[in-house]
């Protein structure tokens, strides 16, 4: 089945140590999000690629960086996670991103403790 | 940005009708309305979209006045599955880039 892939399922860093969450697809869609969702709150978009154009959301910190080397593959980077960045992690794919193609699929997330 | 107001919270019971509303009194001529189901621990799934009147699918139904200000999402004969959060997103990409928020979402609770 074609679906949207979140390794790892658990992550756990300390504070100030980076990392690197993947997401991979086999939906062969152009656009790929990261959302961030802290408990009891709505998904937060943070960026997303379209094909290979980066588009970073005005509020998201400097702290997330994301990659996209192929179509199938994106990465999401933090570089130095202090305890305010523990949340689940969210990777979603879309064909396109206006109305009609815009149709998000979301992978099963990745929950970061920060310790 | 069009700006999205949902109840917090509804219960009901198996085998009703629910209706969730959703307001978003500034939404723009270009914006679509999309629904999206959360389960805990997993990410979103879409429901339906819609830009006027009403728009069904196999799960559900939207209703969307002519002023737009509003949406309504119907769940006929919810079961003890479909509790979860329902969020509602009002927006599209536009010239100036991605208009896309989650609402702040509808715990849904069905009771037996």
């Amino acid at each position: 089945d074609a679906m949207v892939i979140q390794n790892p399922r658990y992550q756990v860093t300390q504070f100030g140590k980076p990392v690197t969450l993947s997401c991979s697809q086999t939906l062969n869609h152009n656009v790929m999000y990261w959302y961030q969702q802290k408990s009891s709150q709505a998904p937060k978009l943070l960026f997303h690629y379209y094909d290979k154009d980066f588009n970073n959301e005005a509020d998201t910190p400097d702290n997330f960086q994301s990659r996209r080397p192929n179509t199938s593959f994106c990465f999401l980077d933090i570089r130095s996670p202090g305890l305010g960045d523990a949340a689940m992690y969210l990777c979603a794919t879309s064909r396109g991103r206006t109305s009609g193609y815009n149709e998000q699929f979301f992978g099963p997330g990745t929950r970061l403790t920060v310790l | 940005l069009a700006k999205t107001t949902q109840p917090i919270s509804m219960d009901s019971y198996e085998g009703q009708e629910v209706n969730i509303t959703c307001s978003h009194n500034n939404i723009a001529t270009n914006d679509y309305i999309t629904w999206y189901q959360q389960f805990p621990s997993q990410g979103p799934r879409f429901i339906i979209q819609g830009y006027k009147t009403k728009v069904t699918n196999e799960v559900a139904s939207l209703f969307i006045p002519a002023d737009r200000k509003s949406s309504t999402l119907s769940l006929p004969r919810v079961s003890l599955s479909d509790t979860a959060v329902y969020y509602c997103l009002v927006g599209d990409f536009h010239t100036g880039g991605f208009k896309t928020i989650f609402g702040a979402g509808t715990r849904l609770f069905v009771k037996a």
